[in-house]
């Protein structure tokens, strides 16, 4: 069965930086994309962006550029998201959801909390 | 501000059907999705392409759309529907947007 695992919470402080992981399992992890989706806490959903699984190839929605970075592993079917010069305001739980064109996100990573205070 | 809105509550009692609207300038020309979440949890698709609904979701979620209003209509409530709804579309730039979310709380 499709599943998308990701790593657990973080609790960083403020500058330093996070690397979120998202591990598929269940079908081929080159014939999707990847997704990311922001909810800041007690707020709704927020896509940031898109990594192209075949090509590598990363889209950034305006908000997220810069300071935010997607990536992979194809040998171990894993995405990534690192967040550098970490803020308060980052603060927030960070899905990954593969992107199944006409059916949208089908399937969610479990969420990861990143949590940004000194 | 959201491209998509959404009321930001419904409330039925059990065995009602709850209606959440979504409405949006693009969604004439875009495909729209549903999610529900529950606390704690990740999303779930519980509608996808307006109308349709994926396999494993109860045949009491039901999607449909007229011009620039999509509807998420949930027949016979239970109190296991209670949870937050959003709707998810595509922007004129082709750009992923989500509504804001509606709570349902099933009385």
């Amino acid at each position: 069965q499709v599943q998308l695992v990701q790593s657990g919470s973080e609790l960083k402080k403020p500058g330093a930086s996070v690397k979120v992981s998202c591990k598929a399992s269940g079908y081929t992890f080159t014939n999707y994309a990847i997704n990311w989706v922001r909810q800041a806490p007690g707020q709704g959903l927020e896509w940031m962006g898109w990594i192209n699984t075949d090509t590598g190839d990363p889209m950034y929605v305006q908000g997220f550029t810069g300071r935010f970075v997607f990536s992979l592993d194809t040998s171990v079917s894993t995405a990534y998201l690192q967040i550098y010069s970490l803020k308060a305001e980052d603060t927030a739980i960070y899905y990954c959801a593969r992107g199944s064109g006409d059916a949208a996100f089908d399937y969610w990573g479990q969420g990861t909390l990143v949590t940004v205070s000194s | 501000s959201s491209e998509l809105t959404q009321p930001p509550s419904v409330s039925v009692s059990p065995g009602q059907t709850a209606r959440i609207t979504c409405s949006g300038a693009a969604l004439p020309k875009q495909y729209a999705y549903w999610y529900q979440q529950k606390p704690g949890q990740a999303p779930v698709l519980v509608i996808y392409k307006d109308t349709e609904r994926p396999s494993g979701i109860p045949e009491r979620f039901s999607g449909s759309s007229s011009g620039t209003i999509v509807t998420l209509t949930i027949s016979g409530v239970q109190a296991q529907d209670e949870a937050d709804y959003y709707c998810q579309s595509a922007n004129s730039s082709d750009n992923w947007v989500f509504g804001g979310g509606t709570k349902l709380t099933v009385l």
